[in-house]
């Protein structure tokens, strides 16, 4: 089985700043990690995602995420977040074995950003 | 716009009753994953359906049952509905079953139990 805490259940940050999102993973087996991004009233659009090979990932957005396995950590990070960064982001994983697709997501960090 | 269709947007039942949410995936792709989001469980994973065969089961009641139809759009089923199942339901669909394949999600509905 699969969980993933999320740190933080808000951040707020002021326009232009840096953000980072931290996420940690527990997984009896090895795991594909992504980090998904939630406006209001709308569903779920993927970031980025690792599934093998450079441990920094870049996503849409401007968006990047750093793999480490000896921390079991995803945090995902942007040097200078805008206005429109404003939303709930999710991070989640999904087992690299046969036993299907499902995501096991945190429980969600809704990022504010201020004027 | 992700491609993934779910109709109503908005159901308001009350309790006792049966509803079914129903998903068309992108076109093309053969699996689809049903999602709940509620303010005290968060997202959790309810069932996969791939080409029409139910591929994997999370955390879904035995009140819940969901199928896949032969032009691969799939229903949810909710019955003996309660308080506590009002929530966000989300579909998603991806090209198969391949481990590593993105799951494109839909908009949702939002399930309003009274």
């Amino acid at each position: 089985a699969q969980s993933v805490t999320q740190l933080d259940s808000q951040v707020p940050v002021f326009e232009e700043a840096p953000v980072e999102l931290r996420c940690n993973y527990s997984s009896s087996v090895s795991v594909y990690l992504f980090w998904y991004v939630q406006y209001p009233n709308q569903g779920l659009q993927l970031l980025l995602k690792y599934l093998s090979g450079s441990t920094l990932v870049k996503g849409i957005n401007g968006f990047e995420a750093e793999f480490n396995k000896s921390q079991t950590s995803f945090h995902l990070r942007k040097p200078s977040v805008h206005i429109s960064d404003t939303a709930e982001y999710f991070c989640a994983v999904s087992p690299n074995n046969n036993a299907g697709n499902m995501l096991t997501f945190g429980g969600g960090t809704r990022l504010m950003v201020k004027p | 716009d992700s491609g993934v269709t779910q109709t109503p947007k908005h159901l308001i039942t009350a309790t006792g009753q049966r509803v079914t949410l129903r998903c068309s995936p992108r076109s093309g792709d053969l699996s689809v994953y049903w999602y709940q989001q509620s303010l005290d469980q968060g997202l959790q994973f309810l069932i996969q359906y791939y080409n029409g065969e139910e591929r994997a089961k999370g955390n879904i009641l035995e009140r819940f049952s969901a199928q896949q139809f032969p032009d691969l759009h799939s229903e949810l089923n909710l019955s003996s509905l309660e308080l506590g199942d009002s929530a966000l339901y989300f579909c998603a669909s991806s090209r198969d079953r391949g481990r590593n394949n993105e799951q494109f999600f839909g908009p949702g509905t939002r399930l309003t139990v009274l």
